[in-house]
């Protein structure tokens, strides 16, 4: 059961264009969302975050957008430079057995062409 | 502050071999997660070790298994590997209620020939 689903396993955009990741979820008591960058033979890494009381969260160039009702949050990269060129990972985190738990899309492979 | 740390970063073994993987966390967290990463499958959630008792798992067979030291090192062990665990294991720390999230390692890549 993928409780986060991202559907797009890979996106291009242009350099200075806008990037518009997309993600799912199921879970109506996942109460955090998060987005972790990963580069090849690199860990993921934190990018942005949001509560599930807000529906907007922007952090320079990465704005994340929540939107309860539809079960969906995306990410906006504007603009985007090369060196984003990374898997995207979205993750949700619910309070489970008192304590959080996260949960993991499948990543979508952000690719931006120069 | 360190990082979390994982060792080795690469290993080759043979199939049916059995291997041990090594996680150090950030200091002071005491919560680690091991996750598996394969092309398409994205981030699969192995186990969860907190203060040295495994309290989440996930769907893997009972050849993946892990445990944590007092010292909140955990390793994680697969036993008589099969080609398809061939992957990107990545190990996970996080301070107890911290909502925003894990700080990952740097993954062991484990080939299996």
């Amino acid at each position: 059961d993928q409780q986060v689903k991202q559907n797009s396993p890979s996106l291009s955009v242009q350099e200075g264009r806008i990037s518009i990741l997309n993600c799912d979820y199921t879970n109506s008591m996942f109460d955090y969302f998060l987005w972790y960058k990963k580069y090849p033979a690199e860990g993921p890494t934190f990018l942005i975050s949001i509560s599930s009381i807000k529906d907007k969260n922007e952090d320079g160039r990465f704005t994340v957008f929540l939107n309860k009702s539809a079960k969906h949050l995306s990410l906006h990269i504007v603009p985007s430079q090369p060196g984003d060129s990374a898997v995207y990972f979205c993750a949700a985190s619910a309070r489970s057995g008192g304590y959080q738990k996260v949960t993991f899309g499948t990543g979508t492979k952000l690719q931006v062409i120069p | 502050k360190a990082g979390v740390t994982q060792t080795p970063r690469y290993l080759i073994k043979t199939r049916g071999q059995q291997v041990t993987l090594s996680c150090s966390p950030i200091s002071g967290h005491r919560s680690v997660s091991w996750y598996q990463q394969t092309p398409g499958q994205g981030l699969q959630f192995l186990f969860e070790y907190f203060s040295e008792t495994q309290r989440n798992k996930g769907n893997f067979p009972g050849r993946f298994s892990g445990r944590q030291f007092s010292n909140s090192r955990s390793e994680m062990n697969v036993s008589t590997l099969e080609l398809g665990d061939s992957a990107l294991y990545l190990c996970a720390s996080s301070a107890e209620g911290q909502y925003y999230g894990y700080t990952f390692g740097s993954g062991t890549r484990l080939t299996v020939v």
